[in-house]
């Protein structure tokens, strides 16, 4: 199974700051990468398909990146509902597999 | 709008079954594949099975092989997870997913399923 480690666990940040999520797969996985939000109320939003493609409707502040092995999602300004779990998950290969989260809290 | 909504989690005792439904509404359910993602207490998501647009092919994680069981009525626009064998593991709250080309576009608002004695 590939493995996916996001970084940091926890991230305490501000309004208005810039912040950067990291997401590294144990092997390749040709940008076949996704990024997803929840809420404390369990609810999943996704956000970013294929490394880089906004969901249809998230905000343009929301933005992702990378390639082989290491990708991340970067969010240019924090908005109060933007304070919430974050994952990666990658489909190169079966199973699909996420990562085990990033909890961005307000400082 | 999509909509996706679970139904059937509960307190169910190791050993036992427990069937999970999920509504689907605001789209052609048969174009599309589905899936079970599940989140155990306090931990991260992790899928589960997958059943292509037509139920001609499903896929499980193999932990779950040969106990639950992925299933879709597509006349009724409903995806199924027959959960058997339950374990103490096996407890999560377990979210019905549309499934494209390895995205889940949709989320339903999940159920809770609690194994215990």
């Amino acid at each position: 199974d590939i493995q996916m480690t996001q970084t940091p666990s926890s991230m305490p940040a501000s309004l208005g700051e810039r912040v950067t999520i990291s997401c590294r797969a144990s092997q390749g996985i040709s940008n076949y990468l996704n990024w997803y939000q929840q809420k404390p109320d369990g609810t999943i939003k996704p956000l970013i398909y294929y490394t880089s493609n906004l969901q249809s409707g998230v905000p343009s502040r929301f933005s992702g990146s990378g390639s082989g092995t290491d990708y991340s999602l970067t969010i240019s300004s924090l908005e109060p509902e933007d304070f919430a779990m974050y994952y990666c998950q990658q489909y190169d290969s079966s199973p699909l597999t996420f990562g085990s989260g990033t909890k961005l809290e307000i400082k | 709008e999509v909509q996706l909504v679970e139904s059937g989690g509960g307190l169910v005792q190791p050993g036992r079954s427990m069937k999970l439904s999920c509504a689907a509404s605001g789209f052609t359910f048969n174009n599309y594949d589905m899936a079970w993602v599940c989140q155990a207490p306090k931990k991260g998501l992790e899928w589960v099975a997958t059943i292509s647009y037509d139920g001609s092919s499903t896929y499980y994680r193999d932990s779950v092989k040969g106990r639950f069981t992925i299933s879709r009525d597509n006349a009724k626009s409903t995806l199924y997870l027959q959960m058997d064998s339950l374990r103490s593991e096996d407890t999560a709250t377990y979210y019905c997913a549309r499934h494209s080309g390895g995205y889940f576009a949709y989320w339903g608002q999940g159920t809770l399923v609690t194994v215990s004695s």
